[in-house]
């Protein structure tokens, strides 16, 4: 079946600080590979995706690589801002399943001054 | 873009009422769309599937007698909670995805569910 893992936060940097948010993932087909970002109170924010293996999808400084001999999308930013405290989610989507979506359990990242 | 919206964004409601919440695709058709449920500080759990002019699939453990899904055209998905007891608080959320081109999805900003 479809899943996603990824790290358990919360994760509390601070700012100009790198920052990795791990993600692995189990899939039975071909996937697209998505990171959202979720601020309080609000709904989910496309962040980036890749499509394929070895994209890299990038976004406002993050990046993230779709490895698949490693099944991961990692999420990395060189320097994070106070305004990047959110909740990150790793996800996928089943193009073979009306394209539906499966979540990992979301990581918290806050970023102190 | 691609444009999802809710209505409402917020509702408090009574045990016992039902409440509807709406989904629309603003700027593009959808032929299927997803409800979810939020729980605090948890991840998204997947509801159900709505594809437009017919049934909508259910997960496992999902009551569909309790939540209702209609989705009677290419921009409008609606949830409806009959009866609702406080346990159905949670933070729920719409996605839509295009009817051609990318599969990528579009969530909308999500309703916020507080029965008292």
């Amino acid at each position: 079946g479809n899943s996603v893992t990824q790290m358990e936060g919360p994760v509390t940097l601070s700012e100009e600080a790198f920052l990795t948010i791990n993600c692995t993932y189990t899939a039975t087909g071909y996937p697209s590979l998505f990171w959202y970002v979720q601020y309080p109170g609000e709904g989910l924010q496309l962040l980036l995706k890749a499509t394929k293996a070895d994209d890299k999808g990038s976004n406002k400084g993050f990046e993230a690589t779709y490895r698949k001999e490693t099944t991961s999308f990692h999420l990395e930013k060189g320097s994070v801002q106070v305004s990047d405290s959110a909740v990150y989610f790793c996800a996928l989507s089943d193009q073979n399943n009306f394209n539906k979506f499966y979540f990992g359990s979301g990581t918290k990242l806050n970023v102190k001054p | 873009g691609a444009v999802v919206s809710q209505h409402p964004s917020w509702v408090i409601c009574k045990s016992g009422t039902s409440v509807k919440i709406e989904c629309r695709s603003l700027d593009f058709q959808a032929t299927t769309m997803f409800w979810y449920r939020q729980f605090p500080k948890q991840s998204l759990m997947l509801m159900a599937t709505s594809n437009e002019g017919s049934k909508a699939t259910y997960e496992q453990g999902v009551e569909k007698d309790k939540f209702l899904i209609n989705h009677a055209s290419l921009t409008l998905s609606t949830l409806t909670v009959t009866s609702a007891h406080p346990e159905d608080s949670s933070f729920y959320i719409c996605s839509a995805g295009r009817t051609y081109g990318s599969y990528e999805q579009y969530f909308g900003p999500g309703t916020r569910l507080t029965v008292t």
